[in-house]
């Protein structure tokens, strides 16, 4: 069954220390890949994506995500993190060819000590 | 320019009553998607509009719920009647491709 995996559901870093969230999928072809942020009482937010092209995708905020095509991953990842950044991370992915429904991880919850 | 709104942003309501969830994409965008979270699971796609269209409801629980979007406009999605394990976060997104934003969610309890 076609599947999107957070192994890690919650992590807890120091202010300052680099983060690394990991996201496999399982598809047949390379979905659409997405990375969004729900912090406390917000909605959803898209931190970066990938269609195609450079596998390495820049974000807002600081993150950064490495598209690796061979272990079918979509790590997200930001050298420094901030207080503000303690949230949680959703991976997700669409299939594309006219479904653009997204498939969800089950997300991480990002704790981060002063 | 205004985001994805929803109302209510709570609703707690007992088994067996009425519920309707209202959302108000991006101006401009066609398509609308609704989307849940229960308790402990992931965020899991409930239905497609293409303007007022239904492209796609593969995600919908059962026939208790019902969306509609009149006018290609907002959305709402009315649960009736609500039992326990309706409850959860709603979300609604809009896009004009691929990207959806996301509204703030909907937290509906059933008790």
């Amino acid at each position: 069954a076609q599947s999107v995996t957070q192994p890690d559901i919650h992590i807890t870093v120091s202010e300052g220390a680099s983060l690394e969230l990991r996201c496999n999928y399982s598809y047949g072809a390379t979905p659409y890949l997405f990375w969004y942020v729900q912090s406390p009482g917000q909605g959803l937010q898209l931190l970066l994506k990938y269609f195609s092209g450079d596998t390495l995708v820049q974000g807002i905020k600081g993150f950064e995500a490495e598209f690796k095509r061979s272990q079918s991953s979509f790590n997200l990842r930001k050298p420094s993190v901030h207080w503000s950044d303690a949230a949680e991370y959703f991976c997700a992915v669409v299939l594309g060819a006219g479904s653009y429904q997204l498939t969800f991880g089950k997300g991480t919850k990002l704790s981060v000590i002063p | 320019e205004a985001g994805v709104t929803q109302f209510p942003s709570h609703s707690v309501i007992e088994k067996g009553q009425t519920v309707t969830l209202r959302c108000d994409p991006i101006s401009g965008h066609d398509n609308l998607y609704w989307y849940r979270r229960v308790m402990g699971k992931e965020i899991k796609f409930l239905l497609h509009f293409v303007k007022e269209s239904k492209q796609d409801e593969s995600g919908m629980p059962n026939n208790r719920f019902l969306a509609e979007r009149t006018g290609g406009t907002y959305s709402t999605l009315k649960v009736q009647p609500a039992e326990l394990e309706d409850s959860g976060v709603y979300f609604c997104a809009s896009s004009l491709s691929v990207e959806q934003f996301f509204g703030p969610g909907t937290r509906l309890t059933v008790l």
